[in-house]
């Protein structure tokens, strides 16, 4: 079955930098996109950016666009999100999710089942 | 950019029919998608392209669209339907996803 697998919990002190990684599977990479989605606690879905898997072009929110990098692996289905300069509102449960669609109409299927990043200072 | 609002809850007895809301302008001329959130977990899709439902979501979640308003039904409602929800459009202005403010369906 399609599937993303994230990686764990982290704890980053403020100013540090963080790299969350998406694995993948039952579906070929290649052919679709991947989102970034934040959820901060008790509060709402904020999209952060998008990769395309198969050519590596990017599209950041404009909010996060300088501290934001997203990257894949295509030999081992993986996509990337690293976030640097970390403040405490980036503290946040962070979601990759496969996008499907097209012309200017998408929507998000799978979800990753989320990695919770916290920032101390 | 592209505004959506949804009402902060919904209460709904068991076996009756919830309606969640999503308002943005002229949003009928637009596809929407709606997600639904247990607690701790990730969200999930319930509805894509205004009304489709995907594989293994039941029959019991519609959508439909319409003017200034997409609505979510929820019929026969269980106590597994206890959940945030969210809607979904694509603004083309701005080239990203914008999401609702999400509804959080208590079950009575």
């Amino acid at each position: 079955q399609v599937q993303l697998v994230q990686s764990g919990a982290e704890v980053k002190k403020s100013g540090a930098s963080v790299k969350v990684s998406c694995k993948a599977s039952g579906y070929t990479f290649t052919s679709y996109g991947i989102s970034w989605v934040r959820q901060a606690p008790g509060q709402g879905l904020e999209w952060m950016g998008w990769i395309s898997a198969y050519k590596g072009n990017t599209n950041i929110a404009q909010k996060l666009q300088g501290r934001v990098t997203m990257t894949t692996d295509t030999s081992t289905s993986t996509a990337y999100m690293e976030l640097r300069s970390l403040r405490s509102d980036d503290t946040a449960v962070y979601y990759c999710a496969r996008e499907l669609g097209d012309y200017s109409n998408y929507w998000f299927d799978p979800w990753g089942q989320g990695t919770l990043v916290t920032v101390s200072s | 950019s592209y505004v959506l609002g949804q009402p902060p809850s919904v209460s709904v007895a068991p076996g009756q029919t919830a309606r969640i809301t999503c308002g943005g302008n002229n949003i009928g001329s637009k596809n929407v998608h709606w997600y639904q959130q247990k607690p701790g977990q990730a969200p999930v899709l319930v509805v894509y392209d205004d009304s489709d439902r995907p594989s293994g979501i039941p029959e019991r979640f519609s959508g439909s669209n319409s003017g200034n308003t997409a609505t979510l039904t929820i019929s026969r409602v269980e106590a597994g339907d206890e959940a945030d929800y969210y809607c979904q459009v694509w603004d083309s202005s701005s080239d990203h996803p914008v999401f609702g403010t999400g509804t959080k369906v208590t079950v009575l």
